[in-house]
């Protein structure tokens, strides 16, 4: 257990749906990343936040949202659904950069 | 832009074989931080190691070591003897430190480790 607790594992929802994607950083992480692995992107930074502000943004969609609340979970909001978006998405959290604990992904699937 | 290059998109050894995984990347900034990270099967992204760029010393960690030379801007990663369990598909990142940004990997290394 890496401490880093992401919820569903799994996801199956259909074309042009929203879902959202929870994670709970590892206790005393105020930053939050959100990365997306599919087969012909690889492993891709979406976006970061630290300490409920968002920090960074990388490759991420304008149908893809995200936040972090008070209490440091994130959530990861991904809307219109497109059978593209099919991909495991990763949250890592971190205290200052230096060092990013992974949690085991959600598998998201569009059919 | 930071761009990090593996180009061996897959390798297969028999078990006890020495494997090394090579990794070479571009950077603008000075200090930067590069790492390895393996994924069994199972699918979880695990951390192997941590190196900025101002520590170019070798290190070794039991079957594992990792060559960073500035020079070429290479960071290469060598498992000794290897094992089954090794098999994995391993990613070399990289980021600019101090918490602002994301990794940038690069596509992966498919190690296959047969019996």
């Amino acid at each position: 257990d890496s401490g880093v607790t992401q919820t569903p594992k799994h996801l199956i929802t259909a074309t042009g749906q929203r879902v959202t994607l929870r994670c709970s950083p590892r206790s005393g992480d105020l930053s939050v990343y959100w990365y997306q692995q599919s087969l012909d992107q690889g492993l891709q930074f979406l976006i970061q936040y630290y300490n409920g502000e968002e920090r960074a943004k990388g490759n991420i969609l304008e149908r893809f949202s995200a936040q972090q609340f008070p209490d440091l979970h994130s959530e990861l909001n991904l809307s219109s659904l497109e059978l593209g978006d099919s991909a495991l998405y990763f949250c890592a959290s971190s205290e200052q950069g230096f060092g990013y604990t992974f949690g085991s992904g959600t598998r998201l699937t569009v059919v | 832009a930071q761009k990090v290059t593996q180009a061996q998109t897959e390798i297969s050894v028999v078990e006890k074989e020495d494997v090394t995984l090579d990794c070479v990347y571009e950077t603008r900034d000075t200090t930067y931080y590069l790492f390895w990270y393996k994924q069994p099967p199972s699918g979880e992204l695990v951390f192997l190691i941590r190196r900025n760029s101002f520590d170019e010393q070798n290190e070794i960690s039991g079957r594992y070591s990792w060559n960073f030379q500035k020079s070429t801007s290479s960071f290469n990663f060598t498992i000794t003897a290897s094992q089954v369990v090794d098999s994995a598909v391993y990613f070399c990142a990289l980021n600019r430190g101090g918490g602002a940004d994301g990794l940038t990997f690069g596509k992966g290394t498919h190690l296959i480790i047969q019996p």
